[in-house]
């Protein structure tokens, strides 16, 4: 069963840290991306990456960062955690050729920041 | 920036009902899919439609894409308590990112 897997399901981390969340795919896909979804705003792309150490700015970039150093794994950093960056995290990958394969996503990853 | 709505944002309907989401944008998509997603988890892929007028079943689950590939709609037949869930759709176009709908949340009530 093919899989996005995502380090956490639940963090609490509090304002000013370092936040690193981890997403590993076994699917040998080519694109990973970060959303985050928040009631009322839906998904928005956070960063996304069409290759290995090659990253693109999506809708809400500031305050993150990423790598992707291997194929199969894309990090979404957190430079310094805020209260406005509590939400639910997602990680997804896809074949080249999105418009037909779609999206893999991860279960998701729940960050609080106090 | 392109946009998708979805409509309507909620529903709650009785077990055995039917029901339809849609899905509606101004602008032309090279395909549309739908997911859904459970409380706690991430959104899963349904169906992938790529040609206007399409249509696909999927058990109780009927999709189209629109003829001019602008819109789409899911229907759903004699509800049951597992439909419930986010509905969303998204689009692709020329590059390799989806744009997502903003979402329909289903409660199927027994």
């Amino acid at each position: 069963d093919v899989k996005v897997t995502q380090s956490s399901r639940y963090l609490v981390k509090r304002t000013g840290e370092k936040v690193f969340l981890e997403c590993v795919q076994d699917m040998d896909h080519e694109n990973m991306f970060w959303y985050r979804q928040d009631p009322g705003l839906g998904l928005r792309l956070i960063y996304f990456s069409y290759d290995v150490k090659m990253k693109e700015k999506g809708d809400i970039p500031e305050g993150y960062s990423v790598s992707r150093e291997k194929k199969e794994r894309f990090s979404l950093i957190l430079e310094s955690a805020s209260t406005n960056q509590t939400s639910m995290y997602l990680c997804a990958s896809s074949l080249a050729g999105t418009h037909v394969y779609g999206y893999t996503f991860g279960s998701g990853t729940r960050l609080t920041v106090v | 920036t392109q946009l998708l709505e979805q409509s309507p944002q909620f529903l709650s309907i009785q077990e055995g009902e039917n029901l339809t989401v849609y899905c509606n944008s101004s602008s032309v998509f090279s395909s549309l899919q739908w997911y859904r997603q459970e409380p706690g988890e991430g959104p899963v892929l349904l169906v992938t439609v790529v040609t206007g007028g399409e249509v696909k079943k999927l058990k109780r689950l009927t999709f189209q894409f629109g003829d001019a590939r602008k819109d789409s709609s899911l229907h759903i037949t004699a509800a049951q308590p597992g439909d419930t869930g986010l509905y969303l759709c998204a689009a692709g176009g020329a590059t390799n990112k989806l744009i997502f709908g903003t979402g329909t949340l289903l409660a199927v009530q027994p």
